[in-house]
């Protein structure tokens, strides 16, 4: 079973420009999660989807941060415009729905450096 | 006050050693309680989870809840340099209530020395 895909690995932009970052979950997995992780510190949820809906984005910065999952499969991750509190890795995960516990398994991350 | 806290190290032991990674927790409404163990460039892997109270053990490592303190423990038996890592705690409430969003610590950096 392929795991959770993103891309790019590494990115780096100056401040106030725009960036976006991909996610392909694991094939069947209705839920996908983003992160943001900064250094030293453990992940932050930013958004969750169930399917192309949205459960959850109260910690996401929506002046300056927006995600889509279209079709509930990929999902893109935008900032625009990237300040420099913005450098971190950014986490996709995705989960399925069995029983009363469901498992996040995490991609490599997208590790962003603004400058 | 963070939710969860987590000392975040580092914390440095020779091959063999028995190591004990802690959290502490504000939030009672958590009743599901994960450890993730996250290597360097790479992300979160779940090691164990825990429902509620109690002790769970795989291996050579052993989790434990204690709900009435609000403290949660990893116990790695036989550590070796492969366990060299990132260890972070996660919580979160129970299946049903709103987003089944995970709450982490920080994340201890621990690292075994052969």
């Amino acid at each position: 079973e392929a795991g959770v895909a993103q891309s790019p690995r590494y990115k780096i932009i100056e401040k106030r420009q725009s960036v976006a970052f991909w996610c392909n979950p694991i094939s069947g997995h209705a839920t996908l999660y983003w992160y943001q992780q900064i250094l030293g510190q453990g992940p932050k949820l930013l958004i969750q989807f169930q399917n192309n809906g949205v459960v959850d984005d109260s910690q996401l910065p929506k002046d300056r941060f927006s995600a889509e999952r279209l079709k509930g499969v990929d999902s893109t991750l935008k900032i625009q415009p990237a300040k420099l509190e913005d450098s971190a890795v950014y986490l996709c995960a995705s989960s399925s729905h069995r029983g009363n516990y469901n498992e996040q398994f995490f991609g490599p991350g997208t590790r962003l450096t603004v400058l | 006050q963070k939710e969860v806290e987590q000392d975040p190290g580092p914390l440095s032991v020779p091959e063999g050693a028995i190591v004990s990674l802690n959290c502490t927790y504000s939030n009672s409404a958590f009743q599901y309680f994960m450890w993730y163990r996250q290597y360097s460039r790479k992300g979160p892997e779940l090691l164990m989870y825990t429902y509620s109270s109690g002790n769970k053990e795989d291996g050579r490592f052993t989790a434990q809840v204690d709900k009435s303190s609000k403290y949660i423990s990893l116990f790695i038996r036989d550590s070796q340099p492969s366990d060299s890592a990132t260890y972070l705690c996660a919580m979160r409430g129970p299946w049903g209530q709103g987003a089944q969003k995970l709450v982490f610590g920080q994340g201890t950096r621990l690292t075994i020395n052969p």
